[in-house]
């Protein structure tokens, strides 16, 4: 069963740094693998999808980066703003498995001015 | 562009009651999912729906049922609400339903069982 780990739990950063934030899971035979934004008792908002065969996506402030073989994937923030405060959260789907994505249960993010 | 709608966006209800969760996904898409999310929780897939039909069951509860209408729009019914029902529902749809075709979440709809 495919496990999705997310370190640090809760991270607090002044405004302007750089972040790292870390999605690691079990079986690495995954499809593809998404970041998502949860703004506090909102809705998931799509980020980077990135397909099995790609090692990045990047979108703006945000790069995301996958290695399957290591069963990671990192999301980088420059920048960082207050805006950017939220929960981020990623989840990956197994390839030839179950369509149904397997979440992680979040980075939960505190940009301070 | 179109997004994922859910109705109503917050219900309180007692305990014993029953709730009606609505999704309306994003035009052309067939295939609908339903999640929970607790309170600190990662989404839980709780079932979905491709073309009106049933195609996946996670771990949703037998007091819940679901089904998706002829306009592809789908509900959740949920009876014999408990307290641990409090919770975050979130509706996904997709055009298809391979792992390929990516899963937009609607805003979700916060159900307070009181």
């Amino acid at each position: 069963k495919q496990e999705v780990t997310q370190i640090p739990a809760a991270l607090s950063v002044p405004e302007g740094e750089n972040l790292v934030l870390n999605c690691s899971f079990t079986d690495s035979a995954i499809y593809n693998l998404q970041w998502f934004r949860q703004d506090p008792g909102k809705g998931l908002t799509s980020l980077l999808l990135i397909q099995s065969s790609q090692r990045e996506q990047t979108s703006g402030r945000l790069n995301a980066s996958l290695d399957k073989s290591s069963g990671r994937s990192t999301l980088y923030i420059a920048a960082s703003q207050p805006g950017d405060s939220a929960t981020y959260l990623c989840a990956v789907r197994v390839a030839g498995g179950s369509y149904i994505p397997t979440f992680g249960r979040g980075t939960s993010l505190i940009v301070h001015p | 562009a179109a997004g994922v709608i859910q109705s109503p966006r917050h219900l309180i209800k007692e305990k014993r009651e029953t709730a009606t969760l609505k999704c309306y996904p994003i035009p052309r898409h067939d295939t609908v999912y339903w999640y929970q999310q607790g309170p600190g929780q990662d989404p839980q897939f709780l079932i979905s729906f491709y073309e009106k039909m049933q195609s996946d069951k996670g771990s949703i509860p037998d007091r819940f049922s679901a089904q998706q209408f002829s306009d592809y729009h789908s509900e959740l019914n949920m009876s014999s609400l408990e307290l641990g029902d409090s919770a975050l529902y979130f509706c996904a749809s997709s055009l298809g339903l391979t792992s390929y075709n990516e899963q937009f979440f609607g805003p979700g709809t916060r159900l307070t069982v009181l």
